[in-house]
């Protein structure tokens, strides 16, 4: 069955500190990944998406993700935190050619002066 | 550009009375989409539709229902309103193989 599985509920980091918020995936086809983040009484904002190619995906706001197959991970990072980026952020994966996508459990990130 | 717009914003409802939650989307998306999202357990998904005329269910339709009369519009209905479903509302489109764009949410409470 298709999965997603974001082990930290919740994160802390400093301000100006790098951040990785982690997604691993069970799914049998070649997967569409995609990061979401939602601010406090907010939508859900597309931060990156991954559907092919270079496995290192470049999104909005310095977020950038990498696709590792061998680890069905899709781990989003920022090499510098600032105190905006305090949000809840979702891992997702969808179907090649098709719509429904499963959404993990969501990490929220707190930001630290 | 308005994008995908969710009205109302927060509603509280008596156990056992019924509303629907609208949605309406200016991008001419084929694909509709809504989610409920509750602490802890990310979004679920309870209908979507394909094209006006079709829609199927996700993994939580239960005490829902919606139609899809035109590209635009996709209103959910909640019948017979219980705590269960207490949640906040998300709806979203999408074209086919691409990232879904989401309303701001509808806060629901069943008292």
């Amino acid at each position: 069955a298709q999965s997603v599985t974001q082990p930290d509920i919740h994160i802390t980091v400093s301000e100006g500190a790098s951040l990785e918020l982690r997604c691993n995936y069970s799914y049998g086809a070649t997967p569409y990944l995609f990061w979401y983040v939602q601010s406090p009484g907010q939508g859900l904002q597309l931060l990156l998406k991954y559907f092919s190619g270079d496995t290192l995906v470049q999104g909005i706001k310095g977020f950038e993700a990498e696709f590792k197959r061998s680890q069905s991970s899709f781990n989003l990072r920022k090499p510098s935190v600032h105190w905006s980026d305090a949000a809840e952020y979702f891992c997702a994966v969808g179907e090649s050619g098709g719509f429904k996508t499963i959404f993990g459990a969501g990490t929220r990130l707190f930001v630290k002066a | 550009n308005a994008g995908v717009t969710q009205t109302p914003k927060f509603r509280i409802l008596k156990i056992g009375q019924s509303m629907t939650l609208q949605c309406a989307q200016d991008m001419n998306h084929n694909y509709m989409y809504w989610y409920r999202q509750d602490p802890g357990m990310g979004l679920k998904l309870i209908y979507y539709s394909v094209g006006a005329g079709i829609t199927d269910k996700g993994e939580v339709p239960n005490g829902y229902n919606v139609s899809r009369s035109t590209t635009e519009d996709f209103p959910l209905r909640l019948e017979l309103a219980a705590p269960s479903q207490t949640s906040v509302y998300f709806c979203a489109s999408s074209w086919r193989d691409t990232e879904a764009f989401f309303g701001q949410g509808t806060r629901l409470t069943v008292v």
